[in-house]
């Protein structure tokens, strides 16, 4: 199971929105709504942010916010802030009964 | 507080054996399938390995098949990873972290909403 694709590096001034992208296949991505993402700071253990392509957990703000259209899905962060500076994953579940995640982008909060 | 403590990360030599620990609190441990994932040094997250709440369903990713062994203790509410043969490649911290949904009886979490802060696992003669 190939890791899904994702940026490397995104960036983005505070109050500005940015967009990282999550490619994947039809048997991942593209065969069910069970995206997830997950924020990572230097040294600490992965947050979970989105869950099913576009559900927030309690306590995460709703600048955050995904979507999936066929084999990409999409987390957008809105009103950027530097505490949003981070690694974000994202996750799927697949057909083989499995979960592959994304190679990992690093926000840059300019 | 839900809390999920690692343990028994460290250093072994390639084809050696070690056995990882993640303790529970907070929750009915019994009633979560838990999972292990894995980040190796500066790279990026991998699911290693899920146990539904019984015990009865077990997956493993195709890096580890064979090679790894997961299990709990309900009563004792720990989750282990038992890791032979190890190689240079399974260098990396170890999250044991817990299904979003509650009483999921089989099948890999699509989401984990819980993890311990990891332990080290270095692979190197």
């Amino acid at each position: 199971q190939s890791a899904l694709t994702q940026p490397a590096s995104v960036s983005g001034s505070p109050g500005q929105s940015i967009t990282i992208s999550c490619t994947g296949t039809s048997s991942d991505v593209g065969a069910y709504d069970y995206v997830s993402w997950y924020q990572q700071h230097p040294g600490k253990a992965p947050k979970l942010m989105i869950y099913d392509v576009s559900s927030r957990p309690s306590g995460v703000p709703d600048r955050f916010s995904g979507s999936k259209s066929g084999n990409t899905a999409s987390l957008t962060i809105s009103g950027l802030q530097a505490e949003d500076e981070a690694d974000y994953y994202c996750t799927s579940y697949t057909t083989s009964s499995t979960l592959v995640f994304g190679g990992g982008t690093r926000l840059t909060v300019l | 507080e839900v809390q999920l403590v690692e343990s028994g990360g460290g250093l072994v030599k390639p084809g050696g054996s070690l056995r990882l620990s993640c303790a529970a609190s907070g929750f009915t441990f019994s009633s979560y399938t838990m999972i292990w994932v894995r980040q190796a040094p500066g790279k990026g997250l991998e699911w290693v390995s899920s146990i539904s709440g019984s015990g009865a369903f077990i997956y493993y990713a195709d890096s580890v098949k064979g090679r790894f062994i997961i299990s709990r203790d309900n009563a004792k509410n720990s989750l282990y990873l038992q890791m032979n043969s190890l190689r240079a490649e399974d260098m990396a911290i170890y999250y044991c972290a817990r299904d979003l949904v509650f009483g999921r009886i089989r099948g890999v979490p699509h989401s984990t909403d819980y993890w311990g802060q990891g332990t080290l696992v270095t692979v190197s003669s």
